[in-house]
């Protein structure tokens, strides 16, 4: 079964950088393409970045100047940094996997496992 | 970007009767090669959303032949043939024809 758990820091200064890293298991970090997904409390989700262990990225144009993802294929991982944080960027972190589906010989890439989620709060 | 926009934002559901949620992009969510970039996920109460819907009317694996998907174009909808009480939550529409991905606001589904 494959499963995902964010970790890091509840609590951020603003201004200072968020790190969140997310652990695999049941799954290689090379299988996939991995993404982050965040949701202010009590409100809708929105899709942070992606990313594959090849080093091939996608960031959300309202984030990129401040977000840098990466994965640690050593230790089947995937983390976040988003720097100069403020308090509009409380939310849970989630981080998903993209499952491979293979359609009419067509591909697409849904999210089909989420960790948990870890809520960060931006806060002095 | 674009947008999603969602209708009902909230709708009431009797056990046993069907609900529609609708969805809505600005723009055609039709891919070159003729599908349709839609999910559907469903987050419920305390939970991580979970993925029902792929390519507009593909169900994810386990999840109940009560839920349907259709639509084409910018238009889509999620059908549940029979609320069940675990049908609660909040439902999200996602485009994924183009980047960035983007969600819809949620339509919250909750039991009479």
């Amino acid at each position: 079964q494959v499963q995902l758990q964010e970790s890091g820091p509840g609590l951020v200064k603003p201004s200072e950088t968020l790190s969140l890293t997310c652990t695999v298991s049941g799954d290689s970090i090379t299988s996939s393409f991995w993404s982050w997904i965040r949701q202010p409390p009590g409100k809708g989700l929105e899709w942070i970045a992606y990313i594959h262990y090849s080093g091939s990225t996608n960031y959300n144009p309202s984030l990129k100047s401040r977000v840098s993802i990466s994965v640690d294929t050593a230790n089947n991982q995937l983390s976040l940094k988003l720097n100069s944080v403020t308090a509009a960027d409380t939310a849970v972190y989630y981080c998903a996997r993209h499952g491979s589906v293979v359609l009419g010989g067509v591909n697409a890439y849904p999210l089909d496992y989420w960790g948990q989620g870890t809520l960060v709060t931006v806060s002095s | 970007d674009i947008v999603m926009t969602q209708s009902p934002l909230s709708l009431a559901v009797t056990p046993g009767e069907p609900a529609s949620i609708s969805c809505r992009s600005s723009q055609s969510l039709r891919h070159r090669n003729g599908y349709y970039y839609l999910e559907w996920y469903l987050q419920k109460p305390g939970q991580s959303p979970q993925l029902l819907i792929y390519l507009g009317s593909n169900r994810a694996s386990g999840v109940p032949d009560r839920f349907s998907g259709s639509g084409s174009g910018t238009d889509f909808t999620l059908k549940i043939s029979n609320v069940e009480a675990e049908d609660v939550g909040i439902y999200y529409c996602l485009q994924d024809v183009q980047s960035p991905r983007t969600f819809g606001p949620g339509t919250k589904v909750d039991i009479k």
